[in-house]
């Protein structure tokens, strides 16, 4: 049984970066990826990125280019997802997402992140 | 890339009656691999986590009902829940996943009772 335990909630400033971290216990971590999707209130699932371990290089939305870094540990079986420059309109719930033998995906309980100021 | 449209935004359903979503793809996702089709179905509920229903268009995920059921036509799917509980009110969303291009979501569709 897949289980991911993600970092806490996180209060920021607007211009300054947040890490959030997600913990995989169960299944296989480095040949299955992960990805980070957010969801801001009230709103559909938006995909940031993704990685899988073994490979170690990371793929980014389009829109999230230059301004997120994901990495994963596969000594620690962790991911961490950093997102630099934030803004109030990246106030949302992080969620990480382990990839299935399937394909389908297994997620985190989420991080809320507030950007105020 | 790859476009995934839902409908019904919404829909509202009596207890004990079918429900239907639908997912249409703007390009196959068939992968002549494995003969399957990468398309999940996942229900979300208020301050949850999605939960994955159903893998490669039509495999229930273990646990899940077997009330929940998805299928395939070309690139149109479906996900059905066949008597709709109390428990089923949610937000359901369907996903494509290609390693090379990561995930992509439909817009929702939000079940609720009539």
């Amino acid at each position: 049984q897949v289980q991911l335990v993600q970092s806490g909630a996180e209060v920021k400033k607007p211009g300054s970066s947040v890490r959030v971290s997600c913990k995989a216990s169960g299944g296989t971590f480095s040949t299955f990826a992960i990805n980070w999707v957010r969801q801001a209130p009230g709103q559909g699932l938006e995909w940031m990125g993704g990685i899988i371990p073994i490979f170690g290089t990371a793929i980014y939305a389009q829109k999230f280019q230059g301004r997120v870094t994901i990495t994963a540990d596969e000594s620690t079986n962790t991911s961490n997802m950093e997102l630099y420059s934030l803004k109030s309109e990246d106030t949302a719930v992080y969620y990480c997402a382990k990839e299935g033998a399937h394909s389908g995906h297994y997620w985190g309980h989420g991080t809320l992140v507030t950007v105020s100021s | 890339d790859i476009v995934l449209t839902q409908s019904p935004d919404s829909l509202a359903v009596s207890l004990g009656e079918r429900a239907t979503i639908n997912c249409k793809s703007s390009q196959s996702v068939f992968y002549s691999s494995n003969n399957k089709s990468s398309l999940a179905w996942y229900q979300q509920k208020p301050g949850q986590p999605p939960k994955l229903l159903i893998y490669w268009a039509s495999t229930r995920e273990s646990g899940v009902p077997d009330r929940f059921s998805g299928s395939v036509s070309g690139t149109n799917f479906t996900l059905t829940i066949s008597s709709l509980q109390a428990e089923d009110v949610a937000v359901y969303y369907c996903q494509h996943y290609y390693s090379h291009s990561g995930l992509t979501f439909g817009g929702g569709t939000k079940v609720e009772i009539k």
